[in-house]
C-alpha cells in the first residue's frame, strides 16, 4: 500500500481481555517494527521483523506480549490478559534498506 | 536509562528566526541519527538524518549537526515557519536496519 496501515485505529477493552493488533506495511518493505508510545514520551520499541523472522524481541514487556508476521508481509501483536498498564499508543513501522522508519497512525489501545 | 535524551520539553521560536533543537545520547556504539517530526493524531514521520563518519547534514531549511565526541547532536530550522511546530524526536541506531532509540520529544512552537 501506500504508507504503513494499522487496524483498529482504537480499540477499548476490559481488563483481561486478549487484543490482536495489525500491522500492514509499505509494500516491499523487508523490515518490520513495533513501538509503543506512552503520553508525552517517545516511542519504545518492542520487537522488529526481518521478512518473517523475528530478529529482535528483547523489548516486550512480559510474555503476554508476542509478535508475528508469517508471511513477511502483514503483521500482528497480541496482548493477553491485558491490564491498565497495556494501555497506551502502538505504533508499527516499516523500512527498507535506507534505515528510515515509515510509521503508520497506531493503534490505541485502552484497557479498562 | 535513557540513552537517547531531549533535555527541553518545549521550544517557542518567532517566526523566521532559527530554530535549535537539542539532542544527547550515551551509547558510543550509535553510529546512525535520524529526526523525527510528529504533528498531532499523526504517526513520527523522517526528516533527516546523519551518520557518524559526517559532521553536518543538509536540506533545504534543516540541518543535522553532530558532535561525536560530545556525544551530541541538534536540528537547525532556519527560517522557522508556523508549518514546523510540532513535537521532534530524536533517534540513533547502532546501525542502519537496526531499532532505533528514540528520545522523549521536544514540543516547537513557532509565533507567527
Amino acid at each position: 500500500g501506500a504508507g504503513v496501515s494499522q487496524s483498529p485505529r482504537y480499540k477499548v477493552t476490559k481488563r483481561g481481555q486478549d487484543v490482536a493488533l495489525r500491522c500492514d506495511p509499505i509494500s516491499g518493505h523487508v523490515s518490520l517494527y513495533w513501538y509503543r508510545q506512552a503520553l508525552g514520551q517517545g516511542p519504545e520499541f518492542l520487537t522488529y521483523f526481518n521478512y518473517e523472522a523475528q530478529q529482535d524481541k528483547s523489548g516486550l514487556p512480559n510474555d503476554r506480549f508476542s509478535a508475528e508476521r508469517p508471511e513477511g508481509s502483514i503483521s500482528t501483536l497480541t496482548i493477553q490478559r491485558t491490564e491498565q498498564r497495556d494501555s497506551a499508543m502502538y505504533r508499527c513501522a516499516s523500512s527498507s534498506d535506507t534505515g528510515e522508519l515509515f510509521f503508520g497512525e497506531g493503534s490505541r489501545l485502552t484497557v479498562l | 536509562d535513557q540513552q537517547v535524551k531531549q533535555n527541553s520539553p518545549s521550544l517557542s521560536v518567532q517566526e523566521g528566526r532559527i530554530s535549535i533543537l537539542n539532542c544527547d545520547y550515551t551509547n558510543s556504539m550509535f553510529d546512525y541519527f535520524l529526526w523525527y517530526k510528529k504533528y498531532p493524531a499523526e504517526g513520527p514521520t523522517f526528516l533527516i538524518s546523519i551518520s557518524s563518519i559526517k559532521d553536518k547534514n543538509e536540506d533545504g531549511r534543516f540541518t543535522v549537526f553532530l558532535n561525536k565526541s560530545a556525544k551530541h547532536l541538534s536540528l537547525h530550522i532556519v527560517p522557522s515557519q508556523p508549518g514546523d511546530s510540532a513535537v521532534y524526536f530524536c533517534a540513533a541506531s547502532a546501525k542502519r536496519n537496526t531499532p532505533l532509540v528514540f528520545g522523549k520529544g521536544t514540543r516547537l512552537s513557532v509565533i507567527a
